[in-house]
């Protein structure tokens, strides 16, 4: 079946850095990439959605020029936390679509201190 | 008010208890329909789809109601092994954004 791989599972970093969340689909292509995130005992909410070579859509209230999205590929999109503040602690997960239905990555656990 | 709404849980349940979780949603446009399941600190997993003529799949049962924008999820014969959360969840068109209530919680003891 279709695999999403992400990277990393979990990342601690310290305030003011940037983080990189990687998510690769191996044995399809994702057209669209959906980037989500929770909060602890909260659902998961959509941040934006990428189609690859365009520019992601955020929804209202993300700061796109906080989370930067790249989907240079068919198989490859990225989420950077810029900047991250504790605030930005939160489990962050994508999800392609491609090939048949929706299919989530595992999940990154991110903690800034 | 949230697209998506369910009941707030958590459900504590015995072994073999039949269980009934309720979701509506507000944009009636919505086309498709599912229940995700999601364990602790795990990504959610498509437990059905949900049709208007109702399905089952073992011991799990999916209703939708359009007219009420109403949609359920039953549980027959509980395992420990289904103690997770339930999430709700709904597409505008297809291929677009999966849309997450905020899920209920069930709980199965022995």
């Amino acid at each position: 079946g279709a695999v999403v791989s992400q990277h990393p599972s979990r990342v601690i970093c310290k305030s003011g850095t940037s983080v990189k969340i990687e998510c690769r689909s191996l044995d399809f292509q994702a057209t669209t990439m959906f980037w989500y995130r929770q909060f602890p005992k909260q659902s998961l909410m959509l941040m934006a959605t990428s189609n690859e070579g365009s520019k992601a859509t955020y929804e209202q209230g993300v700061e796109k020029d906080k989370f930067l999205i790249n989907h240079a590929s068919l198989t490859l999109s990225t989420l950077t936390v810029t900047s991250a503040h504790p605030e930005d602690s939160s489990f962050y997960i994508c999800s392609a679509r491609g090939g048949n239905g929706y299919t989530f990555g595992s999940g990154t656990r991110l903690t800034v201190v | 008010r949230k697209e998506v709404e369910q009941d707030p849980g958590p459900f504590n349940v015995p072994e073999g208890a039949t269980v009934a979780f309720n979701c509506t949603y507000s944009n009636s446009a919505s086309q498709s329909f599912f229940w995700y399941r999601q364990d602790c600190r795990k990504e959610p997993k498509l437990l059905m789809s949900v049709y208007s003529s109702g399905n089952e799949d073992g011991r799990f049962t999916a209703q939708l109601n359009r007219a009420s924008q109403y949609i359920s999820l039953l549980i027959r014969d509980s395992k420990l092994s289904d103690s997770a959360t339930y999430l709700c969840v709904v597409t505008h068109q297809a291929g677009t954004a999966l849309i997450f209530g905020k899920g209920t919680t069930l709980s199965v003891s022995s």
